[in-house]
């Protein structure tokens, strides 16, 4: 059982945009403002997308974006291409003792 | 280029030890925090150990408390996890990440597979 809540899985079409939710508590997301998304492609090292609830690293997509409201936080992905096609994970700090936490991972398919 | 790059993955019985290593290139490691991050056969990502940039704050998942050891050696540019009591629950790919400023986990290894079986 994940600390973070994420969907199992979701899909788009090609061009199409899609969003994936990270729900925690008030201990990890909505205590800090340390979120960060990871995409992984199969037999890969997860990637940094997204850092600091919002911000890209260099050479990330601005396809990609991110926000957090409450103890929610989420993903979006506009004019999805075949490549998106991965597991993404979400992660908050969650404190000194217990550092991060991650989410269960959201396959995402791109019909 | 930054590059991470794990070595020390293997296959051993319950009750044995591993140690792993991740050896940086592209970036000097000193002053930076460093974690150790798992993923079992098909599941999800799991927080393991950090060290912090000083080597002086070393933290566990509770799982792994009393039986893992993260250390680092700046001289070599490289951080360690000693992995004993070994249990078949740790079977997992093993990476290690370099941590930035947001606690975010910036750069990433390629990992190492370590598999506890009899």
């Amino acid at each position: 059982q994940s600390a973070l809540t994420q969907p199992a899985s979701v899909s788009g079409s090609p061009g199409q945009s899609i969003t994936i939710s990270c729900t925690g508590t008030s201990d990890n997301v909505g205590g800090y403002n340390l979120v960060s998304w990871y995409q992984q492609h199969p037999g890969k090292a997860p990637k940094l997308i997204i850092y600091e609830v919002k911000r890209r690293p260099s050479g990330v997509s601005n396809r990609f974006s991110g926000s957090k409201s409450g103890n929610t936080a989420s993903l979006t992905i506009t004019g999805l291409q075949a490549e998106d096609e991965a597991d993404y994970y979400c992660c908050s700090y969650a404190g000194s003792k217990i550092f991060v936490v991650f989410g269960g991972g959201t396959k995402l398919t791109v019909l | 280029e930054v590059q991470l790059l794990e070595s020390g993955g293997d296959l051993v019985q319950p009750g044995g030890s591993l140690r792993l290593s991740c050896l940086a290139s592209g970036v000097i490691l000193s002053g930076y925090a460093m974690v150790w991050v798992r993923q079992a056969p098909g599941k999800g990502l799991e927080w393991v150990s950090t060290i912090s940039g000083s080597g002086g704050g070393t933290f566990y998942t509770d799982s792994v408390e009393g039986r893992f050891t993260i250390s680092r050696d700046d001289s070599k540019n490289t951080v360690y996890l000693q992995m004993n009591s070994l249990r078949a629950e740790d079977t997992a790919v093993y990476y290690c990440a370099k941590v930035g400023g947001a606690n975010d986990l910036h750069y990433w290894g390629r990992g190492t597979l370590a598999t506890v079986s009899s």
